[in-house]
């Protein structure tokens, strides 16, 4: 079965600083992954998705992942933070084949910016 | 305007009762989800409607029935309600067409708790 880990639970950072948050997938056919956040009080949203082509992808607000196939991973970063990314990330995958728009989710990696 | 919205956002109740969370998507999206996230904060799909038609139901006891009267809503009816049952439960949509690509557009999430 597919599974998302995320090795990150709790990161805390003070602004400017670098931002890298891990994510790896177990599951050997092709695959389409995501990144969503959840502001405070808010929806979760789409950061940003790997579907093919080049594996570096940019999302909204400078953040960027990138999709490395001989390691499973698909790692965010941001070379450097707001206080505004204050957030909850959730690294998510669907099966590439799949039609029914199953998605699996990481744990999340709370993530707290400090001013 | 909301895009997603589900209620009641926050539900406090008793063991052995029955309750339904609601949600309604006005982006015009064919496909709607229920996702329920644990303590652990983990993201599990739990159904997905395809234009009123069950697509994905998930290994999910009997007592958590939905129900899609037309495909702009998404409801949820649980029976008999345990203290396992609590958790924040959200509904999702996505566009025609991109049910393969897990592009999902989430509701805010609606707090159970079972006391």
């Amino acid at each position: 079965a597919q599974s998302v880990s995320q090795h990150n639970h709790h990161v805390i950072l003070s602004e400017a600083a670098s931002l890298e948050l891990g994510c790896n997938y177990s599951y050997g056919g092709t695959v389409n992954l995501f990144w969503y956040v959840q502001y405070p009080g808010q929806h979760l949203q789409l950061l940003l998705k790997y579907f093919s082509g080049d594996p570096l992808v940019k999302g909204i607000k400078g953040f960027e992942a990138e999709f490395i196939k001989s390691k499973f991973s698909f790692n965010l970063r941001k070379p450097s933070v707001q206080w505004s990314d204050t957030a909850e990330y959730f690294c998510a995958v669907n099966e590439g084949s799949s039609n029914t728009g199953k998605l699996i989710f990481g744990q999340g990696t709370t993530l707290q910016v400090k001013p | 305007d909301t895009a997603v919205s589900q209620t009641p956002k926050y539900l406090v109740t008793q063991m052995g009762n029955d309750k339904s969370i609601k949600c309604e998507q006005n982006l015009g999206h064919d496909t709607m989800y229920w996702y329920k996230q644990d303590s652990k904060k983990f993201l599990k799909i739990m159904f997905s409607y395809n234009n009123k038609e069950l697509i994905i139901n998930e290994t999910v006891p009997n007592r958590f029935s939905p129900k899609s009267p037309d495909k702009a809503h998404l409801n949820l009816h649980i029976n008999s309600l345990e203290l396992g049952d609590s958790a924040v439960y959200f509904c999702a949509s996505s566009r025609p067409g991109t049910r393969s690509t897990g592009e999902l557009f989430f509701g805010e999430g609606s707090r159970l708790t079972v006391l």
